[in-house]
C-alpha cells in the first residue's frame, strides 16, 4: 500500500539555525500539507500545496516558514531561523482531491535547543 | 472560527467493554467528519469518514461513528474493545466549500487492559 515517508525521523537543530524537513507524498495524490503537533497539544494546520503553490496556510506559517516542492516527488517544509517553540512533531500529510482523506506521514520530531 | 471538541481526554477499559468517545464540532456548513487513530509509535491512520448519505458510518477494525447534525457531534463508537484498540483517537473536520485543512480535536487516550 503506497505510503507517505518523512526524513529525519528526528532533528535536533541550535535556535536560529535553518532545517528542512522532507516529505515524499503518495505519487498520485495532488494536494500536500504540514501540520504540527507541540508536545501535549493539538495537532494544528500549517500551510496546504496544490499546483505549485499554497492554498491555505494558518497564522502559525509565518515568514519563518515556506514550503516547495522541487521535483516530482519531494515536499518540503523549510524552516529559516528555528526558535525554540518551533519544537514540535511535524507531519506531512498527501490528498487526491479536496475534501477527501488526508494520508499521513510517520512525522519529523524537531527539537530546537 | 470553527474547532472541535473531544470530551475524553483519558479513557480505560477492560477488554470487551464497550466505547463510546464524543466529538463535538462548531461550523455552521457543509463539513466533512473524520476520525484518526494513533497506535503507539505509528503514524496517524483513518479509522472512517463522513462525507454525506447515511450518518451511521463503518470503518475498520469494528469501529463506526454516528453523524447527529443537530447536535454538531460525531462520536465513534465500538461495541466491544481489544487490548490492541490501545492508541489515541483524534476527531477532525474539513469545513468543505474548497478548504482543505483538516481541524482536530485534542485527542482522546485510550487504554484497554487485558
Amino acid at each position: 500500500e503506497p505510503e507517505v515517508t518523512q526524513t529525519p525521523s528526528h532533528q535536533v537543530t541550535q535556535m536560529g539555525q535553518e532545517v528542512i524537513l522532507r516529505c515524499v507524498p503518495i505519487s498520485n495524490h495532488l494536494y500536500f500539507y504540514w501540520y504540527r503537533q507541540i508536545l501535549g497539544q493539538k495537532v494544528e494546520f500549517l500551510v496546504s500545496f496544490y499546483n505549485n503553490e499554497i492554498s491555505e496556510k494558518s497564522e502559525i506559517f509565518d515568514d519563518q516558514f515556506s514550503v516547495e516542492r522541487p521535483d516530482g516527488s519531494n515536499f518540503t517544509l523549510k524552516i529559516r531561523s528555528t526558535k525554540l517553540e518551533d519544537s514540535a512533531m511535524y507531519f506531512c500529510a498527501s490528498s487526491e482531491g479536496i475534501g477527501s482523506e488526508q494520508y499521513f506521514g510517520p512525522g519529523t520530531r524537531l527539537t530546537v535547543t | 472560527a470553527q474547532s472541535v471538541s473531544q470530551h475524553n481526554h483519558h479513557v480505560i477499559l477492560s477488554e470487551a467493554a464497550s466505547l463510546e468517545l464524543g466529538c463535538n464540532y462548531s461550523y455552521g456548513g457543509t463539513v466533512n467528519l473524520f476520525w484518526y487513530v494513533q497506535y503507539p509509535g505509528q503514524h496517524l491512520q483513518l479509522l472512517l469518514k463522513y462525507f454525506s448519505g447515511d450518518p451511521l458510518v463503518k470503518g475498520i477494525k469494528g469501529f463506526e461513528a454516528e453523524f447527529i447534525k443537530s447536535k454538531f457531534s460525531f462520536n465513534l463508537r465500538k461495541p466491544s474493545v481489544q487490548w490492541s484498540d490501545t492508541a489515541e483517537y483524534f476527531c477532525a473536520v474539513n469545513a468543505g466549500g474548497g478548504y482543505n485543512k483538516l481541524i482536530f480535536g485534542a485527542g482522546t487516550r485510550l487504554a484497554v487492559h487485558p
